[in-house]
């Protein structure tokens, strides 16, 4: 089955720092690939997403490569910043069909923890 | 803001008790799921409604059921619980489509006690 592996954590940082979270996936098919970001005491928001080999997803200063050949889906910024400190999922969406109907379920990896300090 | 909204956002309950976690949506989506959040694990997926029809049930035990009265509401209903069903539950819609390109929109999640 599908499943994603996510870098261990947690990460420390100070400001201004360059993050690289490593995120490596195994899928049938053609997933799509996700970086979810959960503040404290919120659900999950998504923060990029890439759709196919070779796309590259951004979204406030967060960039990762879909990267077929290596399977990989790694998260980098290059200058963090104490409201970045989260943690960050890295997530796929394969496609099911179930029921006459196709509906995409995403599996998660468990998550980096991520502190950014002044 | 996600357009998903649950409710509450934390419960306390005995094992014996029986309670209910509600998720309601307001974005026109017509699959709705139910992810388990502990710490240190990944997030489980629970329950997936499709067209309001239930198409996915990962193994979860009796102690938990699920209810989608319609594409904008769903339920998950909870009795006899034990303490490591403790965690947030988390709800989440998407659109039903051939596609997995979209994303799903989560809720705030349900913090949920078993004491």
């Amino acid at each position: 089955g599908d499943s994603v592996t996510q870098m261990e954590g947690p990460v420390t940082l100070s400001e201004e720092a360059f993050l690289t979270i490593n995120c490596t996936y195994t899928a049938t098919g053609y997933p799509s690939l996700f970086w979810y970001v959960q503040y404290p005491g919120e659900g999950l928001q998504l923060l990029l997403k890439a759709t196919k080999a070779d796309d590259k997803g951004s979204n406030k200063g967060f960039e990762a490569t879909y990267r077929k050949e290596t399977t990989s889906f790694h998260l980098e910024k290059g200058s963090v910043q104490v409201s970045d400190s989260a943690v960050y999922f890295c997530a796929l969406r394969g496609l099911t069909n179930a029921g006459g109907t196709s509906y995409g379920k995403l599996t998660f990896g468990q998550g980096t923890i991520l502190t950014v300090h002044p | 803001e996600t357009g998903v909204t649950q409710t509450p956002r934390h419960l306390v309950m005995g094992m014996t008790n029986k309670k209910s976690l509600k998720c309601e949506q307001h974005l026109g989506h017509n699959a709705m799921y139910w992810y388990k959040q502990s710490a240190k694990k990944p997030l489980e997926l629970m329950f997936v409604y499709s067209l309001e029809e239930r198409v996915e049930n990962n193994s979860v035990p009796s102690r938990f059921s699920p209810e989608c009265p319609n594409s904008s509401h769903l339920f998950l209903h909870l009795h006899t619980l034990q303490p490591e069903d403790s965690a947030l539950y988390l709800c989440a819609s998407s659109p039903v489509s051939g596609s997995n390109t979209g994303e799903l929109f989560f809720g705030e999640g349900s913090r949920l006690t078993v004491l």
